[in-house]
């Protein structure tokens, strides 16, 4: 079964609004997490890393400003997508580590009109 | 930096042959940990086969088993008996052993096709 698991599958948003996706991990704690960006037809794209009480950790070239996670809780991150532009359309991953394996949510497709 | 190439954008194989994905990386590392991650157009990524750089023996689970060189810095993954269900985008990744950096990166993918 799954052990992390993701919110929404799929979001459709005006330009200018934002979104929140939810990570979590189930039955266990993740003081980790990842959120990946993928593109059609392309690999996965570390966003940043997420972690527990901490700031998230951005990756070059990922605006931390419109993108903001927060890891409050050990079981739960949270990426949300500020002032979203029909650029930002996209589909996000997250995940987090188990028994030294990466386990990924099912995604969440961003389209932004 | 590590890098991890695929250098086979598309791949098709008969149903219930053998097809092998080639992947090769970068690494200035000693210990590290390879993975193949297959996304079936559900887009869910699942955990293939994972390696360990320091054991020697290759890694196999069920179906799936791996080539790894590692003087050669390439991790081979070998499909047996291909099933329908194979047919999916399969990422080969790398992440270093050390510290706390659990940072995966990724090849480009290879499209494995299975033809009835």
């Amino acid at each position: 079964g799954a052990v992390v698991s993701q919110h929404p599958s799929r979001v459709i948003c005006k330009s200018g609004t934002s979104v929140k996706i939810e990570c979590r991990s189930l039955d266990f704690q993740a003081t980790t997490m990842f959120w990946y960006r993928q593109f059609p037809k392309q690999s996965l794209m570390l966003m940043a890393t997420s972690n527990e009480g901490s700031k998230a950790t951005y990756e070059q070239g990922v605006e931390k400003d419109k993108f903001l996670i927060n890891h409050a809780s050990l079981t739960l991150s949270t990426l949300t997508v500020t002032s979203a532009h029909p650029e930002d359309s996209s589909f996000y991953i997250c995940s987090a580590y188990r028994d030294k394996k990466l386990f990924f949510g099912s995604g969440t497709q961003l389209s932004v009109l | 930096a590590q890098t991890v190439t695929q250098s086979q954008p598309e791949m098709s194989v008969q149903e219930a042959e053998t097809v092998t994905l080639s992947c090769t990386y970068d690494t200035s590392e000693s210990d590290y940990y390879l993975f193949w991650y297959k996304q079936p157009p559900s887009r869910q990524m699942i955990l293939v086969i994972r390696q360990e750089a320091y054991k020697q023996q290759n890694a196999t689970e069920n179906r799936f088993s791996v080539n790894f060189q590692k003087a050669a810095k390439s991790f081979s993954l070998k499909i047996s008996d291909s099933q329908l269900g194979d047919a999916a985008m399969y990422f080969c990744a790398y992440r270093s052993a050390g510290g706390s950096n659990y940072k995966l990166t990724f090849g480009k993918g290879t499209l494995l096709t299975v033809n009835p």
